[in-house]
């Protein structure tokens, strides 16, 4: 089982719809992070977490460190939203990040 | 202020050849960490310098080496490339006390 699992693997939405996308972990963090990366390959980092929630525009990042589970959401989505979407946590003990292995969001206009 | 810059951006090497990558972090960050990412074993943790020493290592053979300079330009090394080590390596470089990441355009490396 990987440290780190994304869910969904693939998601497509409207243009204008709510999305949320999962990270469950299973390793004690120091931090996790959100990741965007569009084709090309370069990447974004959205968010960094190690407690509660962050917003940015419309990007909301959630996490519960008792469950190890972290949300990211995407209110009124765009099509300049379609992206491959990563979530990352550093490992408490071995201080190095592992990664899920990405979400693809694709949304139509 | 200027991003995080990686030469080349694009290389094609033959196998059994060896492979230099330069990363040069955001002025003032002392972390520059190393990845490497394909379509197969997606985004992987090669190894993070801060001040010029190595401070974590991912679980990749001894072929790969970095090291990092007074200036906290950095430099990875792959040796005796084999076919699995085209991929796309990206740095990331990150301030004093600070977790967020910044990372560079990446450098795209096929091996023939």
């Amino acid at each position: 089982k990987n440290e780190v699992e994304q869910s969904p693997q693939n998601l497509t939405a409207q243009e204008g719809e709510f999305i949320t996308i999962n990270c469950s972990y299973s390793v004690g963090i120091s931090a996790l992070h959100w990741l965007q990366q569009h084709p090309g390959g370069g990447i974004v980092s959205l968010f960094m977490l190690s407690s509660g929630k962050k917003k940015h525009g419309r990007l909301i990042a959630t996490i519960n460190i008792q469950e190890k589970h972290s949300s990211l959401h995407i209110t009124a989505s765009h099509p300049r939203d379609s992206a491959v979407y990563i979530c990352a946590v550093r490992s408490e003990y071995r201080n190095k990040l592992v990664f899920g292995a990405g979400t693809i969001l694709r949304v139509k206009s | 202020k200027a991003g995080v810059t990686q030469t080349p951006r694009y290389l094609i090497k033959t196998r059994g050849q060896q492979v230099t990558l330069s990363c040069s972090p955001i002025s003032g960050h002392r972390s520059v960490s190393w990845y490497q990412q394909t379509p197969g074993q997606g985004l992987q943790f090669l190894f993070e310098y801060f001040s010029e020493t190595q401070r974590n290592k991912g679980n990749f053979p001894g072929r790969f080496s970095g090291r990092q300079f007074s200036n906290s330009r950095s430099e990875m090394n792959v040796s005796t490339l084999e076919l699995g080590d085209s991929a796309l390596y990206l740095c990331a470089s990150r301030g004093a006390g600070a977790n967020v990441l910044t990372f560079g355009a990446g450098s795209r490396l096929t091996v023939l």
